[in-house]
């Protein structure tokens, strides 16, 4: 058990281009999260996904954004036709059981 | 809605002496609490949590944490501070979702441990 493991650590973009990030979560851990974490900001949930289906997004996630998770193993969270207001730190988290999440080291996203 | 307000953006401490970091939630229903804390660009790691049974919660790091459902308050204490314990601590609420819980966090506290 390696934990919760994302990538890329950090991104520079520039403001338009498209992103994916990825996040391996712990091997037996059916449920995952998203959240993104502006500077000075608690975490926001943005999406969650039990096993491969999406059951619950937050009105945070714009259309420019969509999340995947194929064969309930890995998730990517794609922005498209990024904007400044995108620049935040994408933290993932995955759980087996109500209560028990284990948080990832994120992927903080720089649009310039 | 549920949600977590922390009242200090900042706290700073000097070495070995205790600290304090408040939390109030609002909830109509019960709640489950937790308090993370954030090292510079890491992640989220579990200081302790509430789900039920006795209101005083002890944690990993020394940290303790007392349920007040009069007070609706979650306040972390720690009676001797490190200077390692200098980070960013976060207070949250579980709320339910489809087959699951989110959390909902609180702005955030700023320890910092002088020496």
């Amino acid at each position: 058990d390696t934990g919760v493991s994302q990538n890329p650590r950090h991104k520079i973009t520039k403001r338009g281009q498209n992103v994916t990030f990825r996040c391996d979560p712990i091997s037996e851990h059916n449920r995952l999260y998203w959240y993104r974490q502006t500077l000075g900001q608690g975490p926001e949930f943005l999406t969650y996904f039990q096993n491969e289906a999406q059951l619950e997004k937050s009105r945070l996630l714009s259309d420019r954004f969509s999340a995947e998770r194929p064969k309930g193993s890995f998730s990517t969270l794609e922005i498209q036709r990024t904007e400044q207001g995108d620049s935040a730190m994408y933290l993932c988290a995955s759980s087996a059981l109500d209560y028990g999440y284990t948080f990832g080291s994120g992927t903080r996203l720089t649009v310039v | 809605a549920q949600s977590v307000t922390q009242l200090d953006s900042q706290v700073p401490v000097f070495e070995e002496a205790p600290v304090e970091l408040r939390c109030n939630y609002s909830s109509s229903v019960s709640v489950y609490l937790f308090w993370y804390v954030q090292y510079p660009n890491q992640g989220l790691q579990l200081l302790l949590k509430y789900l039920s049974g006795s209101t005083l919660v002890k944690g990993i790091n020394g940290f303790e944490a007392e349920f007040n459902k009069s007070q609706t308050s979650f306040h972390l204490r720690k009676p001797s501070v490190h200077i390692s314990d200098t980070a960013e601590y976060f207070c949250a609420v579980s709320v339910g979702i489809q087959g699951a819980q989110k959390l909902v966090f609180g702005q955030g506290t700023r320890l910092t441990i002088n020496p």
